[in-house]
């Protein structure tokens, strides 16, 4: 699976929309990008996903480049809740190998 | 559905003493898997399991043993407990594995403190 890399920590102010950038410049035609993250001493939890189209869903949207080299998970209005590690992670589709949680970024929500 | 259950919350261990994390799922999950988490680390695989019956090992599979008998609880042995084996240990269950993107989303339990004397 390509590797990731990902800025070790962000800040945001409350209300305003949080762009996390991650850099996949290896990565190949059928690998997905997947985003978690982890509120401080709970288990990750599954933001979104894409393959080469955006994406939105109720927490989040996913940008991806045209060449598919990088990507941006965006939090539209940021809360205090949203403080949190963010985990990029590519995965091929259909492989049995596993998610590879790199350090994530550190995003931190400030009133 | 109570998702992805963990016990116990919090383990305190001698060196050398044995014991068994509980994890189950009652969502009906194929896939299931335990990873652990040091301080300022991310999050590494231990053992998964993609069926009843079907386990493998993960990237720091060594002191650790694993086993399938049902579909809802893939439990994590610890054999001889030692001090590098203080982390968080996480439970996570998928619907699929080697399928397509969503229903490779992983739900994960709230974990387990182990502090190993």
């Amino acid at each position: 699976d390509a590797k990731t890399t990902q800025p070790t920590s962000m800040d945001c102010a409350e209300g305003r929309a949080a762009n996390l950038p991650c850099n996949h410049s290896t990565i190949s035609g059928n690998e997905y990008v997947y985003w978690y993250r982890q509120i401080h001493s709970q288990g990750p939890q599954y933001i979104i996903h894409g393959l080469k189209n955006n994406e939105t869903n109720e927490m989040a949207s996913l940008i991806i480049t045209e060449d598919r080299k990088s990507s941006t998970l965006i939090l539209p209005h940021a809360t205090l809740r949203d403080t949190a590690v963010y985990y990029c992670i590519v995965r091929v589709r259909g492989s049995q190998g596993n998610l590879i949680f790199g350090k994530g970024t550190k995003l931190s929500v400030k009133p | 559905n109570a998702g992805v259950t963990q016990t116990p919350k919090f383990q305190v261990l001698k060196t050398g003493q044995s014991m068994t994390l509980q994890c189950a799922q009652d969502m009906n999950h194929e896939y299931m898997s335990w990873y652990r988490q040091d301080p300022g680390m991310g999050l590494r695989l231990i053992h998964y399991s993609v069926g009843a019956g079907i386990t493998d090992q993960g990237e720091v599979p060594n002191g650790y043993n694993v086993s399938r008998s049902t579909t809802e609880d893939f439990p994590l042995r610890l054999l001889s407990a030692a001090p590098s084996q203080t982390s968080v240990y996480f439970c996570a269950s998928s619907p699929r594995w080697g399928t397509s993107g969503k229903e490779e989303t992983q739900y994960f339990g709230p974990g387990t403190r182990l502090l190993v004397l």
